[in-house]
């Protein structure tokens, strides 16, 4: 079956740091690939997305390209803010009549 | 923007209690979904609704059940409400086709004490 597994954490940075988030996955055919950012109180809202392989989803100065020959789905921002302080979820969905699935998430932490 | 609205943002119910969660979306989506939240184990998937009246058990549905009477209504049932049902629930929403995104709810913190 699907999966998808995101690096342990927490992660607390400074502000201005360079970010990675570390996901990959297993799935069978050509999944589409999301990452998936929930702030404090919230419910998930999606932050970026790919559909195909070298595909480069980008928003909020936030990027993330689908590797398919390493099943990677790495999410880096060059700058964090202390408002990019929340929780991320790498998750895959594989056909149109399909669920989501979801890594365990990652608490990020910026500082002043 | 697509809307998806869960009838309540905190919910504290007793042990034995029948406990409906609700969810309404507003895109005419097929597809919906009930994900549980607890910390350390990510977004696990109850339940999931392809088209009205039509379900399928997900990772964990031992102890729900759900009801899907029309497309843009989604509930959840706790038959008998325990307190390791204590959790944050979520339910999304997406279009039936590829490539797409779910969109969620701002989700429900139920208690059972």
């Amino acid at each position: 079956g699907n999966s998808v597994t995101q690096m342990e954490g927490p992660v607390t940075l400074s502000e201005e740091a360079f970010l990675t988030i570390n996901c990959t996955y297993t799935a069978t055919g050509y999944p589409s690939l999301f990452w998936y950012v929930q702030y404090p109180g919230e419910g998930l809202q999606l932050l970026l997305k790919a559909t195909k392989a070298d595909d480069k989803g980008s928003n909020k100065g936030f990027e993330a390209t689908y590797r398919k020959e390493t099943t990677s789905f790495h999410l880096e921002k060059g700058s964090v803010q202390v408002s990019d302080s929340a929780v991320y979820f790498c998750a895959l969905a594989s056909g149109a009549n399909s669920k989501l699935t979801f890594g365990k998430g990652i608490t990020l932490s910026v500082r002043p | 923007d697509v809307k998806v609205t869960q009838s309540s943002r905190y919910l504290v119910k007793r042990t034995g209690e029948k406990v409906f969660l609700e969810c309404v979306q507003d895109m005419d989506h097929e597809n919906m979904f009930w994900y549980r939240q607890d910390p350390g184990l990510g977004l696990r998937l109850i339940y999931f609704s392809y088209d009205v009246k039509m379900k399928e058990k997900g990772d964990i549905p031992e102890g729900y059940s759900v009801s899907r009477e029309k497309k843009e209504r989604f509930s959840l049932i706790l038959e008998s409400a325990s307190t390791n049902q204590t959790s944050m629930y979520l339910c999304a929403s997406r279009i039936n086709r590829v490539y797409t995104e779910a969109f969620f709810g701002q989700g429900t913190r139920l208690t059972v004490v």
